[in-house]
């Protein structure tokens, strides 16, 4: 049974960057049949799709994020990671990572999902 | 505002069935048969209910289905169980470089 886990500061400073990682585990991030996404939920919102990235380095953003987001893999751990720059309050968020069937456009697997708030 | 459009609150009793609605345009839910359904449950993360349109994942109970028309995506959920209460949402592909659209949510209520 494939799992996702989000980890990373619970607590980001406005203009900072925040760092997440999904570690992935009960199957291989470079088997090739799958995108790797973030995915964000605001509170009391619904939800947002950040970014994803295929196991070879291709990625794909929201233009909306676009400007401040950074998603990378390591197939050698099984992880990939999020970064988003000079955050704001409007990004404290539920941010999941999840797995998205090669260009299905659904997400079968989902993390626990972590809180980042924005806050001095 | 959420790209697609769905109902704020339904609610049902138990046994009765209900349909959530997710309206978009012809680019997206209209478009293509790329819509999906989620459940989230209080603190916990999105599950898949349905993808293309109307297929179930494998332990998903085949009294959730759904359907499209036009622009418009529904979930139904027969004989609803108190289970059943949580919030739902709907994603779709989009041909404009969003790529991904989600509903703003449902929130159902089994009464």
């Amino acid at each position: 049974q494939v799992q996702l886990q989000e980890s990373g500061p619970g607590l980001v400073k406005p203009s900072q960057t925040l760092s997440l990682t999904c570690s992935v585990s009960g199957g291989t991030i470079s088997s090739g049949d799958y995108y790797w996404s973030w995915i964000r939920q605001s509170p009391g919102k619904g939800l947002e799709w950040i970014a994803y990235i295929y196991y070879s380095g291709n990625t794909y953003y929201n233009p909306s994020l676009k400007s401040r987001v950074t998603i990378s893999v390591d197939t050698s751990k099984n992880q990939f990671s999020l970064k988003l720059s000079s955050v704001t309050a409007a990004d404290t968020a539920v941010y999941y990572c999840a797995r998205e069937l090669s260009l299905s456009y659904y997400f079968d697997y989902w993390g626990r999902g972590t809180l980042v708030t924005v806050s001095s | 505002q959420s790209a697609l459009t769905q109902p704020a609150s339904v609610s049902g009793s138990p046994g009765q069935s209900i349909t959530i609605s997710c309206t978009g345009t012809s680019s997206d839910v209209g478009g293509y048969n790329y819509v999906s359904w989620y459940q989230q449950h209080p603190g916990k993360a999105p599950k898949l209910m349905i993808y293309d349109v109307s297929n179930r994942p494998s332990g998903v109970s085949n009294r959730f289905s759904g359907s499209k028309s036009g622009n418009t995506a529904s979930l139904t959920i027969s004989g609803l169980q108190a289970e059943d209460e949580a919030d739902y949402y709907c994603s779709s592909y989009t041909s404009s470089s969003t790529l991904v659209l989600f509903g703003g949510g449902t929130k159902l209520t089994v009464l």
